[in-house]
């Protein structure tokens, strides 16, 4: 079975570093597309990035080009969105997603169950 | 940047009834859209694909249709578990971009 298992709820303070991390199983992880959606609480989804970890191709929606980093630690099928600086307009739900054909950037399906990121002084 | 509008922004049917939500590119698209449905405290969920394609597990009750910059998705008969918001996506041109959804809920 095809499974994104992301990492636990953080509550972390403004100017905080943050990693959040999305396993990959049951597949080839080096061989889709790993994709990053943020939902702000009661809002909509946004695309922030996507991943290849067979080479580390990556690209960034503008809005968020400069704001986080997305890397892939193929050794164990694992992908990361960080921040180096975190700020309160930071809080969110974030998703990782699988593209649903190998080696395309296609449609996204599975999804990672969501990591909640809650920035507060 | 291509922006995806959706129509309604609510949608308040009962079970058993045909829901019908739209999605308008701000340019063409051509049949590269996807609805995705989500519920509340859960990710979201593929739907449709490529405009007109079920997902795997998908029931027939769900279809979808349109090119180019008009798109419908249709619910022909609306069971308890599909109240939920349904977001279309395009993946034409990078950044890929989602609409704001729309939400169907119980009359």
């Amino acid at each position: 079975e095809v499974q994104l298992v992301q990492s636990g709820a953080e509550v972390k303070k403004p100017g905080e570093s943050l990693k959040i991390s999305c396993k990959g199983s049951g597949y080839s992880f080096t061989s889709y597309w790993i994709g990053w959606v943020r939902q702000m609480p009661g809002k909509g989804l946004e695309w922030m990035g996507i991943i290849y970890p067979g080479d580390s191709d990556t690209r960034y929606s503008p809005s968020f080009q400069g704001q986080v980093t997305i890397s892939a630690d193929k050794s164990i099928s694992t992908a990361y969105l960080q921040w180096s600086s975190l700020k309160a307009s930071d809080t969110a739900m974030y998703y990782c997603a699988r593209a649903r054909l190998p080696a395309a950037i296609d449609w996204f399906d599975p999804w990672g169950q969501g990591t909640l990121v809650t920035v507060s002084s | 940047e291509i922006v995806l509008t959706q129509s309604p922004a609510t949608l308040s049917l009962s079970p058993g009834e045909r829901a019908t939500l739209s999605c308008r590119a701000s340019q063409s698209v051509s049949s590269y859209l996807a609805w995705y449905q989500q519920k509340p405290g859960q990710a979201p969920r593929l739907l449709i694909y490529d405009a007109s394609n079920r997902a795997t597990g998908i029931p027939a009750r769900f279809s979808g249709s349109g090119s180019g910059t008009d798109f419908t998705l249709t619910i022909s008969s609306l069971e308890p578990e599909d109240f939920a918001v349904y977001y279309c996506q395009q993946r034409s041109n990078w950044p890929v971009t989602f609409g704001p959804g729309t939400k169907v809920d119980i009359k």
